[in-house]
């Protein structure tokens, strides 16, 4: 009973490295997110995926992209990484956009950028 | 600006007390909004949620009210247990929007034995 899964669950980078955060839902969900976490802020929305074909821009989006790879898979890449992208990330699935659809969560990927 | 705040980064509370997690919102539009709770390590799970159109939601030892014209909602836990020390994120969503949540910066509970 995966659920979401995230990979890797650590990662260190140094200030321009490229990286690719994947997510894989075993749960037949219809829609994905990307969010991340910093010290004193809540979770913040970066892309989604309101279905398999489709992502759009979430509140900070700047200095990412995404790739919905079929359904199961969504993945965040960062071209150029910043000190200010050190953070935790959390991808996250539900059945729908539908307002009353929870969202489901991995365990996240703690990233630091040197 | 944060639209969602949750102004105690921490509370303790004693085994068998009653726990009382705030939240404020500043964005009028909000009409649902959720309770997730997360341990470490984890990622965060869902809890409990309202909608506008009430002021209680219960769902066994966890209660929400919202109070609108205040832009409040609190999270009561009764009895608090260990296994309730986590960290207890408040989130707000528009109809419209679908399920778009924003997310206040979490309180972290302690419960102790």
């Amino acid at each position: 009973n995966a659920g979401v899964t995230q990979t890797p669950k650590f990662q260190v980078l140094k200030t321009g490295q490229s990286m690719t955060l994947q997510c894989a839902q075993d749960m037949n969900h219809n829609s994905m997110y990307w969010y991340r976490q910093d010290p004193g802020m809540g979770l913040r929305l970066i892309y989604y995926s309101a279905s398999e074909g489709t992502t759009d821009k979430g509140e900070v989006p700047n200095g990412y992209n995404v790739s919905r790879l079929n359904k199961r898979e969504f993945s965040l890449r960062l071209e150029s990484a910043a000190p200010s992208q050190t953070s935790v990330y959390f991808c996250a699935s539900s059945i729908s956009r539908d307002l009353y659809e929870k969202l489901f969560f991995g365990s996240g990927t703690q990233l630091s950028v040197l | 600006d944060q639209q969602v705040k949750q102004n105690s980064p921490s509370l303790s509370v004693q085994e068998g007390r009653i726990s009382i997690l705030n939240c404020d919102y500043t964005n009028s539009m909000f009409d649902y909004f959720l309770w997730y709770k997360k341990y470490p390590a984890e990622g965060p799970t869902f809890l409990i949620s309202i909608s506008s159109i009430k002021d209680k939601n219960e769902d066994g030892r966890f209660t929400v009210f919202l109070n609108k014209s205040a832009k409040h909602l609190s999270l009561h836990i009764v009895p608090s247990q260990p296994g309730d020390s986590a960290v207890y994120f408040c989130a707000a969503a528009r109809m419209e929007y679908g399920n778009k949540l924003v997310f206040g910066a979490g309180t972290i509970l302690r419960v102790k034995s």
